[in-house]
Parts: C-alpha cells; structure tokens; sequence
C-alpha cells in the first residue's frame, strides 16, 4: 500500500521569502510519479509541480521546484519569492504509472504574511 | 478553456435524505473522476469512468453511492440515503486521458453538510 505523509500542517512564511514543504512517502514501487496540488480558499485544487521517479533532475516550474531523494523517499516542495497568493492548502500525492488513483497526504495550510 | 463546473457549490440536508450533484468536464475530456474529500483529509477517489464506461469504484460505498455518466459528458453523483460521515467537499475532475501524464483539472466542489 502507499502512504503519504505530510508531517507539518500549517506553516507560514513573509512575503518574497523562500518557503519549503516536506512529504514523505512509502512504496515499494520503483517507478511511479509524485505530485504538489495547491487548493487555494476558493477550493479549487491546482496542479504545481510533477515528478517522475525515474528521472534523477528535480523538477522545477518558475518559483516552484521540488527536492526529490528517491532513497529516502522525500519530495519535498521550495516556493521562491513568496507571493500573497501562494496562500493555500498544499497537497503532496502519489501515483503508480499504470494507475488512476492519487493518494494524497493531508496537506499543508501555508499563509504568506504581507 | 472553461474549466470544470460543479453544482450546486453548497447543500444541506438532513440524514436519511437524498442529495444530487452535477459535474460538467472541460470539452473533449473522457475520463472523469469524483472525489470526497472530508475535512483535514487530502481527496480520496470515488469513482472513475472513462468516456460513459466506469473504470474504478473500489472507494465508492454502493450500498448508498451511486454514479452515472450517461453520455460520456456530463456526470451526476448521488447519496441515497445520506449519513453524517458523508459530510465533505466532493470534487469532481476530467483529464483527457487517464494515467499520470495527464493533468486532472479539477472542480470547485460542493460542499455537503449532513445534520
């Protein structure tokens, strides 16, 4: 079974500032895909960053880019120059190639403080 | 592009009632999922058809869930009869394949307060 594990529930951080988001995982997978989704107040979950397990470069989309350590099975997500609408839940999830289903973590509420 | 439209965005009822939601994909996506989503929890699959075909519903408690896709587009979700446990945010999400190269976009949601 895969677990994922978000183990800080809410963070904040000052505006411009630099920001990191821990995930853990279990799997016993060795090729799957990992995933940071931000659902901002209105609720809509927004797809941030994607990581294929496979691929040894950490995947970076302008201020967002992940720390990905295979072997320890950690994901984690760095928000550059925080922005006040970077203020979100932020899920971690994971899912097997030959898969449908997410199975996120429970998420991270980070508030950017002006 | 119009994103993935839900409705309603809010309901209350009492237990033991019936309560519908709708979900309308973005344009050409086939594969549509639903979600529930309780609070302090990440989302939690449901349902998954592809086109008007069911593909996945493990997660879905059939005893008092059900689901349809009639014509491959738009979606319903509904709970008969409806219990406290089923407080949630359902979500619904299409992606123009399945699998994890393909992006789900996802709803608003609707919020589900059971009494």
């Amino acid at each position: 079974a895969q677990t994922v594990t978000q183990s800080q529930p809410e963070m904040s951080v000052q505006e411009a500032e630099t920001v990191t988001l821990s995930c853990t995982y279990d799997t016993s997978e060795s090729n799957y895909y990992l995933f940071w989704y931000k659902q901002p107040p209105s609720r809509q979950m927004i797809l941030v960053i994607r990581q294929e397990a496979y691929k040894q470069q950490n995947a970076t989309e302008n201020r967002f880019s992940v720390n990905f350590q295979k072997a320890a099975k950690s994901f984690s997500l760095k928000i550059s120059d925080s922005q006040l609408g970077d203020t979100a839940m932020y899920f971690c999830a994971f899912m097997k190639p030959t898969g449908n289903q997410f199975y996120f973590g429970t998420g991270t509420s980070l508030t950017v403080i002006p | 592009e119009a994103g993935v439209a839900q409705s309603p965005r809010y309901k209350i009822i009492e237990k033991r009632q019936s309560v519908a939601f709708w979900c309308n994909p973005i344009s050409g996506h086939a594969t549509l999922y639903w979600y529930q989503q309780i609070l302090g929890q990440g989302p939690k699959l449901l349902i998954q058809f592809q086109n008007n075909g069911v593909v996945d519903d493990s997660q879905l408690p059939k005893d008092r869930f059900s689901a349809e896709r009639l014509k491959g587009v738009d979606s319903t979700l509904k709970i008969q009869p409806a219990k406290l446990e089923d407080s949630a945010v359902y979500l619904c999400a299409s992606s123009l394949t399945s699998g994890p190269t393909d992006t789900q976009y996802f709803g608003p949601g609707t919020r589900l307060t059971v009494l």
